[in-house]
């Protein structure tokens, strides 16, 4: 199985300011034959269900706010809300789907300093 | 538009079978390429990948959890059950169903159900 692994558990940025969250696969999720990561990040606010932000690792899904990026490639990614809102204090979940099982990362709660 | 909903029992006593219900709208299961996928839970703790079944019936499951799980269809429904044996408090859990696309490679989930709360409790 691919295990994810996310920094940091959490964090705590001022509103405005940016947050940064790495994710990390065990092994690549990078297919060379079409150089796209399977790589999907979603947000979850308490009581609701996950909420796909960003797919194929860069990719930001209809209707999200473009302060939600995402980077990187193989087994490195990295989410980041460049200028954090109230309405962003969530847990940040990371997935990969290169192939069943599917696995997601432990998460990252992101509060207001 | 897509919706899936997920059904069951809220209460399941340890050593009982859990059978859920994922009924869903805006896809057909017969259609080639489209999949759905249970994930769980638990409160306060991270996401985890329980099963997926595609339109042409193949199963997946989590490795950990193969043996207690079956997951299955009902098109003419636009149904997928999913029974999970010998229930025991630690399977207390948030279950949700979830869609996925899957051309020649897979892809992201793409719609979520609310979720169907379990507790497991004698």
């Amino acid at each position: 199985d691919i295990v994810m692994t996310q920094s940091p558990d959490s964090l705590a940025v001022s509103l405005g300011e940016r947050a940064t969250i790495n994710c990390k696969s065990s092994q690549s999720v990078l297919y060379t034959s079409n150089s796209k990561s399977y790589l999907a990040w979603y947000q979850q606010k308490p009581g609701q269900p996950p909420k796909l932000l960003i797919y194929w690792a860069s990719t930001r899904e209809f209707g999200v706010p473009d302060r939600f990026s995402g980077s990187g490639s193989g087994t490195d990614f990295t989410l980041t809300i460049s200028s954090l809102q109230a309405e962003d204090v969530a847990v940040y979940y990371c997935q990969q789907y290169y192939s069943p099982p599917f696995t997601f990362g432990p998460g990252t709660k992101v509060d207001i300093k | 538009q897509v919706t899936l909903r997920e059904s069951g029992p809220a209460l399941v006593k340890p050593t009982q079978t859990l059978t859920l219900t994922c009924t869903f709208s805006g896809f057909s299961l017969s259609t080639r390429g489209m999949c759905v996928s249970w994930i769980r839970q638990p409160p306060g703790k991270a996401l985890e990948w329980l099963a997926l079944i595609d339109w042409d019936d193949d199963k997946y499951y989590n490795t950990s959890l193969r043996t207690r799980l079956t997951i299955s269809k009902d098109t003419s429904k636009n149904q997928v059950v999913l029974t999970m044996t010998n229930m025991d408090p630690v399977d207390t859990a948030t279950y949700y169903c979830a869609r996925i696309l899957r051309g020649y490679h897979w892809n992201h989930f793409d719609s979520w159900g609310q979720g169907s709360l379990v507790t497991v409790s004698s």
